[in-house]
């Protein structure tokens, strides 16, 4: 099955910084990936989501980069808010188990 | 927020003893999938359906076995509950296989005592 790594674990950040995150993936033949945040107690929400004929995609401060040569993607988040602290979960669509794996989340601090 | 519900939302149950799970969604969306979230594991697979009746298992489906009989429900039961089962359960549709959203009900918080 595919096999995800998400870092970093933490990240704190002071308002109006950039945050990056980073995951890599196992699977060459995998073409979705989806970023989900989560906030304390609440389900994880789709945040955006890249597909493998796109090297990039943004939607307002938020941006993510698929490399799938190197097999790595990331999600971008400039100008953050204390608002954007959450948990930041990156997903691969499995495809032998047309599943998402997720990363092991990133729990992003950011400082006002 | 898609159609999509979790019962109970709570839940404390001695080891042993059977637990079932349910989701339900009015979406009539083809997959749904059981999850588990622990503290620095994310989100881990425990079984997905892809129809009625057509059911597959994840990554950590030991000691968890499912059910689809009408497209609307996806219970998970676990047959004798262990300490570690604790966990927060959450149940997640999508539309099509591969390349969609995932929406996901509130979670399920169970604790095995």
């Amino acid at each position: 099955g595919e096999n995800v790594e998400q870092h970093p674990s933490t990240l704190s950040v002071q308002e109006g910084d950039s945050a990056v995150i980073k995951c890599t993936y196992s699977d060459s033949a995998s073409n979705y990936f989806p970023w989900y945040k989560q906030e304390l107690g609440k389900r994880p929400q789709l945040i955006i989501d890249i597909r493998s004929n796109v090297g990039e995609k943004k939607d307002q401060r938020i941006a993510v980069t698929l490399n799938k040569t190197a097999k790595h993607f990331s999600l971008h988040i400039t100008e953050t808010q204390p608002e954007d602290s959450a948990v930041y979960f990156c997903a691969v669509m499995d495809t032998g188990r047309r599943a998402l794996t997720f990363g092991s989340g990133t729990r992003l601090q950011v400082q006002p | 927020d898609a159609g999509i519900t979790q019962s109970p939302r709570h839940k404390v149950t001695e080891t042993g003893t059977p637990v079932t799970l349910r989701c339900h969604q009015t979406e009539n969306h083809r997959y749904m999938y059981w999850y588990r979230q622990d503290p620095g594991h994310g989100l881990r697979l425990i079984h997905y359906s892809y129809g009625v009746k057509d059911t597959d298992k994840g990554e950590v489906s030991d000691g968890y076995s499912v059910s689809r009989s009408k497209t609307e429900d996806f219970l998970l039961t676990l047959e004798s509950a262990t300490s570690s089962q604790t966990s927060v359960y959450f149940c997640a549709i999508s539309e099509v296989e591969g390349g969609t959203e995932a929406f996901f009900g509130q979670g399920t918080r169970l604790t095995v005592v």
